[in-house]
């Protein structure tokens, strides 16, 4: 079974950094573009970014203007594992964020995880 | 800055047929913007539906199908069933400095 698990939520306050795991498996990893998607509470859904695959996409990385330049996201192929480096956090960073997986980088986010909770606040 | 307009709000007997549409500010949407649907229910994470604005995955009932009308991405629903009740979103791709852009959900309420 293909599965994405998203780790690393919690509470931070404004400025400082987190770091968020998607920890995979279930399939091969290497052949997925990843993405990372997020939803404040109560609203709608927004891109973060992405990851592309090396073997399909080499590896290139693009971020929304709302995090570009704050935001790094990074793959790990040896372990199957995505992350989501969030610096200079605002408190309208704060939601739901979800990792996707894309087989060979077709843009058919394919697969989700279940999501995990990231609130700024003081 | 690209908006991506849906409508807010649809309602649907069992068993009738709805259809879901998505458009842009920049213009009409074309296979050029690669429309993805996604379907969420409450407490949940986002389902893929439908990407390249026709193609389902394996998981995707029959009864969805994804097109263009008029200027737009379509989703429509055939025989809608009560478990098909939930919020759907669609996806624009639009190049530049946005790239994807969400549109603000549809909540469909099965009547």
């Amino acid at each position: 079974e293909m599965q994405l698990v998203e780790s690393g939520g919690g509470l931070v306050q404004p400025g400082r950094s987190l770091t968020l795991s998607c920890t995979t498996s279930g399939f091969t990893f290497g052949d997925y573009g990843m993405s990372w998607f997020r939803q404040a509470p109560g609203k709608g859904l927004e891109w973060v970014g992405f990851i592309k695959s090396k073997a399909f996409g080499g590896g290139t990385t693009e971020y929304a203007a709302s995090v570009k330049g704050r935001f790094i996201i990074s793959r790990d192929d040896s372990k199957s594992i995505a992350y989501l480096q969030m610096n200079s956090l605002k408190i309208e960073d704060t939601g739901v964020y979800y990792c996707n997986g894309d087989h060979g980088d077709v843009d058919a986010f394919d697969i989700w995880g279940q999501g995990t909770m990231v609130t700024v606040s003081s | 800055q690209t908006v991506v307009t849906q409508e807010p709000s649809l309602t649907v007997s069992p068993g009738g047929t709805v259809t879901l549409t998505c458009a842009s500010s920049t213009g009409a949407v074309t296979s050029g913007y690669y429309p993805n649907w996604f379907q969420q229910k409450p407490g949940q994470a986002p389902r893929s539906l439908i990407y390249f604005t026709t193609q389902k995955h394996s998981w995707t009932p029959a009864r969805f199908s994804g097109s263009l009308l008029g200027g737009k991405a379509a989703l429509t629903l055939s025989g809608v069933q009560p478990e098909d009740e939930a919020k759907y979103y669609c996806l624009l791709y639009h190049g530049g400095a946005q790239r994807w852009v969400f549109g603000g959900g549809t909540k469909l309420t099965v009547l």
